[in-house]
């Protein structure tokens, strides 16, 4: 089953303008963390923000905050003011709290398929 | 301070040929992780190191891949007798403290792996 869903590949935006990127999540978890991360041409994962699950307060940073709603599993990442180098692709990513059964898989996230972003001048 | 490095950053090599990738993780940070980059199949976990415990290699596609972590920092990622669809981008990650699920990993830049 598909933990995390990016339901849009491409989104446009002009400059200045502010733009949601979508993010759904699926968990039985009582304890998980969102992660955004944004990843320009040249490859490199570059984290933006973290929601957690039992944060009463939506996160900010800057120019980006998060939509979070949890009764709707959803995290939208929230771009204020679009700027020509916020052109990338965008992915969000879950890290659930607990253990797996057996394991000790909580460590590592897992991603959606992603959204490239293009800002317009 | 310095980042997460990873060499090389690209890697041609052979179908059948072993790969060695290397990961430089943030100093101090005790947690290690690897993922694979492809167009295919998206970002997708391979293994992650903390401290001294025992590895999570959940996401090891086959026994062709294995990873070690030496003195609790540099590790290498080892791809035996490569196949084509091991062409990917290998992404190395690195965090503080892998209990806390707030605990933010830092991705290096990356090694593009090309399979002929």
């Amino acid at each position: 089953a598909q933990k995390i869903t990016q339901t849009q590949p491409g989104m446009f935006v002009q400059e200045k303008e502010a733009v949601t990127l979508d993010c759904t999540y699926d968990t039985s978890d009582p304890s998980y963390g969102l992660f955004w991360y944004k990843q320009p041409s040249s490859g490199e994962m570059i984290f933006l923000i973290y929601q957690g699950s039992y944060d009463q307060q939506n996160a900010t940073e800057g120019r980006y905050s998060l939509n979070f709603q949890k009764a709707r599993k959803s995290a939208n990442l929230v771009i204020s003011a679009s700027q020509l180098g916020d052109s990338a692709m965008y992915f969000c990513a879950m890290r659930e709290g607990s253990p797996a059964a057996g394991g000790t898989s909580y460590g590592k996230l897992t991603f959606g398929q992603g959204t490239i972003l293009t800002v317009h001048p | 301070g310095a980042g997460v490095s990873q060499s090389p950053s690209n890697k041609v090599t052979e179908k059948g040929k072993d790969v060695e990738l290397r990961c430089d993780p943030i100093s101090g940070h005790t947690a290690l992780y690897w993922y694979r980059q492809s167009l295919g199949q998206g970002l997708e976990f391979l293994i992650y190191f903390q401290g001294n415990s025992a590895p999570d290699k959940s996401g090891l596609p086959s026994d062709r891949f294995s990873a070690e972590r030496t003195g609790g920092s540099v590790s290498t990622l080892t791809i035996q007798r490569t196949q084509q669809e091991d062409s990917a981008v290998y992404l190395c990650a690195s965090s503080f403290l892998a209990g806390a699920v707030r605990d933010t990993q830092y991705f290096g830049p990356g090694t593009r792996l090309t399979v002929l």
